[in-house]
């Protein structure tokens, strides 16, 4: 079966430098959500959408902006990368509204690292 | 604001031996589900086990099985037969009812298994 599909995988950048990361939902899904993974901490919501619409919103500095796009897919753009910013980030995808597929299925992650 | 909370930093057991893995979770609302997640060395977030607010019964995967009991608002993990494929970093997840909601995690249990 179709996963999420997350790219790249790996990104490495420099302080200051913009990163764009990108998320590829499971067919006919159409809600998204990034999460942001720091070393040794659990997963923190960043922000959702639902059908191209912001659905919520977490932690998710100034910097950074999302959105979701008409084929579904979604990318997280972050700006003025700082050290702390070096984490695990993982889109999952779902069906939005409630039911027997409300499960959010993750992605494998990208890993960014910023010297 | 929901919360959920995982007290036991690590859990060593053996391999074929039983272990039980503890989460709490506060919340006001009625409508809502918890979530077993499995982070192997590999980052993936796997799904384990989940169980619906509304069902009295405890949800059962194969080795994994819940008690959940929601007037306390406990929601505990079992693995039964454990394996050595069982070791990884085990998350407890709460998710309010309703479209696009967003997960909220417990900070983790790391579970070691032995021979």
């Amino acid at each position: 079966a179709a996963g999420v599909i997350q790219s790249p995988r790996h990104l490495i950048k420099e302080k200051r430098e913009t990163a764009t990361l990108k998320c590829y939902p499971i067919p006919r899904h159409d809600t998204v959500y990034w999460y942001q993974q720091g070393p040794g901490q659990d997963p923190q919501f960043l922000i959702s959408f639902y059908e191209k619409m912001q659905s919520d919103k977490g932690s998710i500095p100034d910097r950074f902006s999302a959105q979701q796009f008409s084929d579904y897919h979604s990318e997280l753009n972050m700006s003025s990368l700082e050290l702390g910013d070096s984490a695990l980030y993982f889109c999952a995808s779902s069906l939005g509204v409630a039911g027997p597929t409300y499960e959010q299925y993750f992605g494998p992650g990208t890993r960014l690292t910023v010297t | 604001a929901q919360t959920v909370t995982q007290s036991q930093p690590e859990m060593s057991v053996q391999e074929a031996e039983t272990v039980t893995l503890s989460c709490t979770y506060d919340t006001s609302e009625s409508d809502y589900y918890l979530f077993w997640y499995k982070q192997p060395p590999s980052r993936q977030m796997i799904l384990v086990i989940r169980q619906e607010a509304y069902k009295q019964q405890n949800a059962t995967e194969n080795r994994f099985s819940v008690n959940f009991q929601k007037a306390a608002k406990s929601f505990s993990l079992k693995i039964s037969d454990s394996q050595l494929g069982d070791a990884a970093m085990y998350f407890c997840a709460y998710r309010r009812g309703g479209t696009a909601s967003k997960l909220t995690f417990g900070t983790g249990t790391r579970l070691q298994v032995t021979l």
